[in-house]
């Protein structure tokens, strides 16, 4: 099944800073990658995701790129604030199987 | 629309006691997912529905966890007896189809002593 590896668990940078957050995955057949923001309290929620079929996204602060001959894909955040302290979880689906990374606490200091 | 609806949003309860957590799915969304998250183990998924038949309930951890969907706007998850190892957050998640975005509830926070 789908193995998927992310890095690094915790993360602490300087508000104004960038962050990255890489995860690989072990199943070609996996097609589709999201990416998901857990506040303290709350459920997971997601900000951004990714298809096979695209190497690179936006929307605003927030990016995400894939290479699927290497298998892995990033979230990449410019101008981090300190809302944006939270764990972050990729997934990655193949086969009707999604997999969950195990988390990044991104903490960004003010 | 609200949102997937979770209830209740804390339990603490006994050891041996049976627990019962409620969802109510986004509506129209044919998916609906049973997770536990725990710091050791992370995410993990129990079971997933499809038209409210289970399809994998693989990642359920024993014979005391069952879950119910009677009708499309209402899923169960039950256990029965709680352990104190049963201590965890559980989401309730639900998608307009298995390959689409997988929208999730505020969860349970659940602790059996």
């Amino acid at each position: 099944g789908e193995n998927v590896e992310q890095h690094p668990s915790t993360l602490s940078v300087q508000e104004g800073d960038s962050a990255v957050i890489k995860c690989t995955y072990s199943d070609s057949a996996s097609n589709y990658f999201p990416w998901y923001k857990q506040e303290l309290g709350k459920g997971p929620q997601l900000i951004i995701d990714i298809r096979s079929n695209v190497g690179e996204k936006k929307d605003q602060r927030i990016a995400v790129t894939l290479n699927k001959t290497a298998k892995h894909f990033s979230l990449h955040i410019t101008e981090t604030q300190p809302e944006d302290s939270a764990v972050y979880f990729c997934a990655a689906l193949a086969n009707n199987d999604m997999r969950f990374g195990a988390g990044t606490r991104l903490t960004v200091k003010p | 629309d609200a949102g997937v609806i979770q209830s209740p949003r804390h339990e603490v309860t006994e050891m041996g006691q049976e627990v019962t957590l409620r969802c109510k799915p986004i509506s129209g969304h044919d998916y609906l997912f049973w997770y536990r998250q725990t710091m050791m183990r992370g995410l993990e998924l129990l079971i997933y529905f499809n038209n409210n038949v289970p399809i994998d309930d693989s990642g359920m951890p024993e014979d005391r966890f069952s879950a119910k969907m009677p009708n499309a706007s209402f899923s169960t998850l039950k256990i029965q007896p709680s352990e104190p190892r049963d201590s965890a957050v559980y989401f309730c998640a639900s998608s307009l189809c298995r390959a689409e975005t997988q929208y999730f509830g505020p969860g349970t926070r659940l602790l059996v002593l």
